[in-house]
């Protein structure tokens, strides 16, 4: 079956530690996305690219990295500069500049002591 | 920018009764394309209802229907004969012609009552 997958589901990491969250997808999209969120605040855009080797920074992209070396795979690397990394990160994909809709991931709850 | 903006952070609704969430948005595009997502507990992102803007006509599906002023930057999402299960997170989002960018809003809490 097509779709998106993030993992994994929980992750527990300690403060000044980088960690890799990872997303697949097998929809053949170009563009993917990452987001956060946090309670009150929406989704939030990270970084999204429309094409491999290429992305752009959303609206807190600082403390984050992200690379786009195969289509299918986007991941997010929360780095110790990120100041409050907890939070729920969501990835997504959707197909280039048409009015699809984007897809989602069940998402990845980060937790950071 | 594009910003989207939900100046409702919770709403409540009584089961078969009609309520109706606002969004507006801010871009200086023609060509864009606006979508309502809904977000239960699960976390689990839907998609609701599209509208392309240079249609005139208000997208529905089934009891979700749109009201779309282009002028007014005005995107309000209408639930006809609420359920149950319609409780959840309600998010609106923006995505211009020329690009992949998709903006969301921050959301609204619906709640809906026996």
């Amino acid at each position: 079956d097509g779709g998106i997958t993030q993992s994994p589901k929980y992750l527990f990491r300690k403060e000044g530690q980088n960690v890799t969250l990872s997303c697949e997808q097998n929809l053949n999209h170009d563009a993917m996305y990452w987001y956060r969120q946090d309670p009150g605040q929406g989704l939030r855009l990270i970084y999204y690219s429309q094409i491999v080797n290429d992305f752009q920074k959303g609206d807190i992209a600082e403390g984050y990295s992200v690379s786009r070396e195969k289509k299918e795979s986007f991941p997010l690397t929360v780095t110790s500069a990120q100041k409050n990394p907890t939070a729920f990160y969501l990835c997504a994909s959707s197909i280039d500049r048409l009015p699809t809709e984007a897809f989602f991931g069940q998402g990845t709850r980060l937790t950071v002591v | 920018a594009q910003t989207v903006t939900q100046s409702q952070p919770e709403m409540s609704v009584q089961e078969a009764e009609t309520v109706t969430l606002s969004c507006t948005y801010d871009t200086s595009e023609s060509d864009y394309y606006l979508f309502w997502y809904k977000q239960p507990p699960s976390r689990q992102m839907i998609l609701v209802i599209r509208q392309e803007a240079y249609k005139q006509q208000n997208a529905t599906e089934n009891r979700f229907s749109v009201n779309f002023q282009k002028a007014a930057k005005s995107f309000s999402l209408k639930i006809s004969d609420s359920q149950l299960g319609d409780a959840a997170m309600y998010f609106c989002a923006y995505k211009p012609g020329t690009a992949s960018k998709l903006t969301f809003g921050t959301g609204t809490r619906l709640q809906v009552t026996l």
